[in-house]
């Protein structure tokens, strides 16, 4: 099956700074992304969906300016969180979306990376 | 948007009996409804999906339904063993692909 990657697996940085996560589609390529944020004990929410070559688009009540996506190549997405705060301490998920057409309305499966605990202190 | 409830928010069970969990969604034109299994500090597992045109389906002790009409949809596990306890959530997609999640069960079988 597919297989999505990230990294790194977690990190703990200090308040005001940024920090880096990457997620990888080992062995397909992924025009599209999803990252999601999920607190302990509580559901995955969708923060924003990363598309191949064009800006990322954000959820309601998501900061494009703090939460900053790229993706620049059909494996790779990149979330920094900017300015980090203990606040943005989360455990943080990316997926990627099976390959496919978009006609037709048909929704695809996604597969979801190993996610990355976030710390700040 | 969408918005998904689940219930109940936990739920334990005598191992090999039933567990159902439920879920509604707000979005008539959401047409995909996954579910999974997540334990602690890992990812999503997908155990079962559906799609809009389809008002059952079944993969072993795991069955899930559909009613489109109320809007509804449920996760039934039979036969439950100790390894089935974990965090379940169900999920529904439609425009853009985009997942919506509910809020998750924490299913407890006890041996």
């Amino acid at each position: 099956g597919a297989v999505v990657s990230q990294h790194p697996s977690w990190v703990i940085c200090k308040s005001g700074t940024s920090v880096k996560i990457e997620c990888r589609s080992l062995d397909f390529q992924a025009t599209t992304m999803f990252w999601y944020r999920q607190f302990p004990k509580q559901s995955l929410m969708l923060m924003a969906t990363s598309n191949e070559g064009s800006k990322a688009t954000y959820e309601q009540g998501v900061e494009k300016d703090k939460f900053l996506i790229n993706h620049a190549s059909l494996t790779l997405s990149t979330l920094t969180v900017t300015s980090a705060h203990p606040e943005d301490s989360s455990f943080y998920i990316c997926s990627a979306r099976e390959p496919g057409g978009t006609s037709g309305g048909k929704v695809y499966e996604q597969y979801f990376g190993p996610g990355t605990r976030l710390t700040v202190t | 948007g969408e918005n998904v409830e689940q219930h109940p928010s936990t739920l334990s069970v005598q191992e090999g009996d039933s567990a159902v969990i439920k879920c509604t969604y707000s979005d008539s034109a959401s047409n995909y409804f996954p579910w999974y299994k997540q334990e602690l500090g890992k990812r999503p597992q997908l155990i079962i999906d559906i799609r809009s045109n389809v008002g059952e389906k079944k993969d072993q002790r795991i069955a899930v339904t559909l009613n489109k009409t109320a809007k509804h949809f449920s996760l039934h596990i039979t036969e439950t063993q100790p390894e089935d306890s974990a965090v379940y959530f169900c999920a529904a997609s439609g425009y853009f692909n985009k997942f919506y999640f509910g809020s998750g069960t924490k299913l407890n079988v006890k041996p």
